[in-house]
C-alpha cells in the first residue's frame, strides 16, 4: 500500500510570488485535505477536496486555492506570497465513508518565504 | 467554537518512567478524537481514533482513553525512541481536524 507523498520537500520563494505544492493520496483514498503548520503550532485546516470539488474550507484567504484530479491527487496553490505563509504544508488523505474518518498525512512541504 | 487544549506543553521523562498526556476538548457533535505522533520536520503519524466516552485503545507502550471532556495518552515504560510531539485532534460534524498545539515529549536514557 502506497502512502501519501508530497512534492517538493523544501521550497524557498520571495514575497509576492506564487507557489504550487503537490500531493498524491494513499491508495484507496478519495479525499484530500490540506493543512498549514507554523512552527510550534498544531496543523490548521486550509480546505478539503472530494470528487474534484472543494468540500470545506478553513479560515484562509482566497489566494489559497486548490485542485483535485481524477486520480485523487491534489495541488495547493498560493498566490501573492506573504512572509507569514512560511510553514510546513501538510496533505492528508482519507476515505469518504460514514464511520471512517482517519486522515493519513504525508511528509509535508517546508515553504520559506523571504 | 471547538477548542482543543493539550497539557503539558513539554514533558521530560527518564526511560521507564510512565506518565500521561492530557487533551481536553469542547466540541459540538464529536465524531472522533485522534492522536498523532510527529517527529521534527515530518508529517503527523496516525496513532489512534476514539469515538465514544469510555473507549480505550492500545498500541505497544501507548494507551489512549476518552471521556466526555478529555482524552489521555498513557505512556508505559517509555523508551528514547518514543521522543516526539504528540498531537490531539477532534472532528466534529464538519470536515476538518481541529488540532491542539501538542505535547513535546523527551525520553532520556
Amino acid at each position: 500500500e502506497t502512502g501519501v507523498t508530497q512534492s517538493p520537500t523544501h521550497l524557498i520563494k520571495t514575497r509576492g510570488q506564487q507557489v504550487t505544492l503537490r500531493c498524491s493520496s494513499q491508495s484507496g483514498h478519495n479525499t484530500v485535505s490540506w493543512y498549514q503548520q507554523a512552527l510550534g503550532q498544531g496543523p490548521q485546516f486550509i480546505f478539503q477536496y472530494y470528487r474534484e470539488e472543494e468540500n470545506g474550507r478553513g479560515n484562509f484567504p482566497p489566494r489559497f486555492s486548490g485542485l483535485q484530479f481524477p486520480n485523487y491527487s491534489s495541488e495547493l496553490n498560493v498566490n501573492a506570497l506573504e512572509l507569514d505563509d512560511s510553514a510546513l504544508y501538510l496533505c492528508a488523505s482519507s476515505r469518504q465513508r460514514e464511520g471512517f474518518y482517519e486522515q493519513y498525512f504525508g511528509p509535508g512541504t517546508r515553504l520559506t518565504v523571504t | 467554537e471547538d477548542q482543543v487544549t493539550q497539557s503539558p506543553e513539554a514533558l521530560r521523562l527518564q526511560e521507564g518512567e510512565s506518565s500521561s498526556l492530557n487533551c481536553s476538548y469542547t466540541v459540538s457533535g464529536l465524531r472522533g478524537l485522534f492522536w498523532y505522533r510527529q517527529d521534527p520536520g515530518k508529517g503527523p503519524e496516525f496513532l489512534f481514533t476514539l469515538y465514544s466516552a469510555g473507549e480505550e485503545k492500545e498500541k505497544e507502550r501507548l494507551k489512549a482513553t476518552l471521556t466526555k471532556k478529555e482524552s489521555f495518552l498513557h505512556i508505559t515504560a517509555p523508551k528514547p525512541e518514543d521522543s516526539a510531539t504528540y498531537l490531539c485532534a477532534v472532528l466534529n460534524s464538519g470536515y476538518a481536524l481541529n488540532f491542539g498545539k501538542g505535547t513535546s515529549l523527551l525520553v532520556t536514557p
